[in-house]
């Protein structure tokens, strides 16, 4: 059963902080993407990675960078957390070639 | 500035009759098409998909029509269960790695 995973269902995180969502996928997939979900606006593409140590921008960059050390996992960074960074964020992970993406269950992200 | 659309945030059907969810791209290098399923507190689920190649294709109660000189790609489900009632998210690739996904279609099912 393939499977994506994320670190946390539920955070709570206060304005400056430096917050880490982790991601994990058991399908030796090459691509790896971050999502966030916001009611109104659906699913918008933070960043993805095609490949370890790879990283390409998506749609809305702006106040996240990314981590991908090891093919299986793929780091979300907030710098400096910000009240408009409350979301759901979401991982997703896919084989080169036209098919379907892999999502993780959520985080929710509320920053105080 | 959103590459796929879908204008309708909403849509309620009664049980057993058609649900058509429709969905609008800009960029025509899209060459791959996606239908996902999202229930609250959940990651979106992979639907059905259709490449630029084909204008239809159907798997069970589910049908993906493509029209690309319209740019435009609707999803049927018939008939609709209501445990269809969910958020329907349409989505594009192409160059086999980026995906852009809509707002999302809320469908209701009632019994």
């Amino acid at each position: 059963d393939v499977k994506v995973t994320q670190s946390s269902r539920y955070l709570v995180k206060r304005t400056g902080e430096k917050v880490f969502l982790e991601c994990v996928q058991d399908m030796d997939h090459e691509n790896m993407f971050w999502y966030r979900q916001d009611p109104g606006l659906g699913l918008r593409l933070i960043y993805f990675s095609y490949d370890v140590k790879m990283k390409e921008k998506g749609d809305i960059p702006e106040g996240y960078s990314v981590s991908r050390e090891k093919k299986e996992r793929f780091s979300l960074i907030l710098e400096s957390a910000s009240t408009n960074q409350t979301s759901m964020y979401l991982c997703a992970s896919r084989t080169s070639g036209p098919n379907e993406q892999f999502f993780g269950p959520g985080t929710r992200l509320t920053v105080l | 500035d959103q590459q796929v659309k879908q204008n309708s945030p909403s849509l309620s059907v009664q049980e057993g009759r058609i649900s058509i969810l429709n969905c609008d791209y800009t960029n025509s290098m899209f060459d791959y098409f996606l239908w996902y399923k999202k229930y609250p507190a959940e990651g979106p689920t992979f639907l059905i998909s259709i490449s630029s190649i084909k204008d239809k294709n159907e798997d069970g109660r589910f049908t993906v029509f493509l029209n690309k000189s319209a740019k435009h790609l609707s999803l049927h489900i018939v008939p609709s269960q209501p445990g269809d009632s969910a958020v329907y998210f349409c989505a594009a690739s192409w160059r086999n790695n980026d995906m852009r996904f809509g707002a999302g279609t809320r469908l209701t099912v009632k019994p």
